[in-house]
């Protein structure tokens, strides 16, 4: 079955950090760009971040620019969120989802993971 | 950078009834236009793909139109399954969502 899963939430104070995992399993990961896409609870859908299959190209949000990194494992099917300086406005379920490219659509998804800031 | 903008914001239909739900976007996208259906408490799920075309396995009363600016989701014959909230997405841009309920 093709899946993704991510791990690696839960609660962390302001200023602290996390990384997310997404984990592919019944594909190779090394053949889509990856994104994570976040939602704040009762909110909509927000874009965080996404990396092409090599990892050579990366972007981000503006919320997030200088705070989190993103970067892949493709010999562990695996893609990161680092997430630093994290704030209560961080506070959301984070996806994961996979795309073939440019211009093309989010056709796989993750169950999410929550990440609380809070002290 | 492109805004994309959803309407309604809420709707609510009687199962059998014919639902239409609008994206604009704020410049030409030609169909480089995808809707996703999110239900409560799930991950979302993509329905229609360059604003037209059906994803496997995604019963036929859904459908997608449009291309430029313009864009319409239309469910043909709401059922109670089809519960949840809509979004509309172009590149790193979402729509704000249309909460549909059922009557």
């Amino acid at each position: 079955e093709v899946q993704l899963e991510e791990s690696g939430g839960g609660l962390v104070q302001p200023g602290g950090s996390l990384r997310l995992s997404c984990a592919a399993s019944g594909f190779t990961l090394s053949t889509y760009w990856i994104h994570w896409v976040r939602q704040a609870p009762g909110k909509g859908l927000v874009w965080v971040s996404r990396i092409t299959i090599d990892g050579t190209n990366t972007r981000y949000a503006d919320s997030v620019k200088g705070r989190f990194t993103i970067s892949r494992d493709n010999a562990k099917n695996t893609v990161y969120l680092q997430m630093n300086s994290l704030r209560v406005e961080d506070t959301a379920v984070y996806y994961c989802a996979r795309d073939k490219g440019y211009a093309t659509p989010l056709e796989c998804w993750g169950q999410g993971a929550l990440v609380t800031v809070s002290s | 950078d492109i805004q994309m903008t959803q309407s309604p914001s809420s709707l609510s239909a009687s199962v059998g009834d014919r639902v239409t739900i609008t994206c604009r976007a704020s410049q030409s996208i030609t169909n480089s236009l995808n809707w996703y259906q999110q239900k409560p408490g799930k991950a979302p799920r993509l329905v229609i793909y360059a604003a037209s075309n059906l994803e496997s396995g995604v019963p036929s009363r859904f459908s997608g139109s449009g291309s430029g600016t313009d864009f319409t989701l239309t469910l043909s014959s709401l059922q109670a399954e089809d519960l949840a909230t809509y979004y509309c997405q172009h590149g790193d841009t979402f729509g704000q969502g249309t909460k549909l309920e059922i009557k």
